[in-house]
């Protein structure tokens, strides 16, 4: 069974610092997603990585994907308040479905 | 905005009841997605439809089960609920899984049962 495994739960980080969120998953895929959520609001879609040594930045945040190590990255660079939600990674387990399998999302706060 | 639309946004009924939450995809997509969203069980994949016909199945409880119309909505109906079934539910669509895009979410629907 697919699994896939978020680290840290929550983080808690000051404006202008830098850090990484890490998505661990359980068997072979090469489909690896990450979503934003705010407070009782939709997901968002950030990234979509679909090989591996994938990386792809949009503004302060840059994913990356290592299918060998099963490892995908969110680094956020000089936080702003404004990239305070949760964010999923999503794994995609094969080629004839597209449903995800979510990890347990980080909650992440940026303060002043 | 994404392009798909959930309705209701909200549904607060008892226990026992039976709803039904309604998703139309993205003009185009041949794909619905059902996910549950609760504190303890997370994200949770429940169901999935293409072009009309069931392609992927969950964790999906017997109580619960949906369709895809010929118009590609979906409805996903929720029988004999219990207090364990609030959550937010969502649908998410794509053109095709073989297109390797991203799931597109609706706003959800929060049901809460009382």
């Amino acid at each position: 069974e697919l699994k896939v495994e978020q680290n840290p739960l929550f983080l808690s980080m000051q404006e202008g610092k830098n850090y990484t969120i890490y998505c661990n998953y359980s068997t072979t895929s090469d489909r690896l997603y990450w979503y934003r959520q705010d407070p009782g609001k939709s997901l968002e879609s950030l990234f979509v990585l679909l090989s591996n040594g994938a990386v792809k930045q949009e503004g302060r945040l840059m994913a990356s994907l290592d299918t060998k190590a099963r490892l995908s990255t969110l680094h956020i660079t000089a936080a702003v308040h404004d990239l305070s939600a949760t964010y999923f990674c999503a794994v995609a387990r094969s080629y004839n479905t597209d449903k995800l399998i979510f990890g347990t999302g980080t909650r992440l706060q940026v303060f002043p | 905005d994404s392009g798909v639309t959930q309705t209701p946004k909200h549904l607060i009924t008892a226990t026992g009841q039976r709803v039904t939450l309604r998703c139309s995809p993205r003009s185009g997509d041949l794909s619905v997605y059902w996910y549950q969203q609760s504190l303890d069980q997370g994200l949770q994949f429940l169901i999935q439809y293409y072009n009309g016909e069931e392609r992927a199945k969950g964790n999906i409880l017997e109580r619960f089960s949906a369709q895809q119309f010929p118009d590609l909505h979906s409805e996903l109906n929720l029988s004999s609920l219990e207090l364990g079934d609030s959550a937010l539910y969502f649908c998410a669509s794509t053109p095709d899984p073989m297109l390797n895009t991203e799931a597109f979410f609706g706003q959800g629907t929060r049901l809460t049962v009382v």
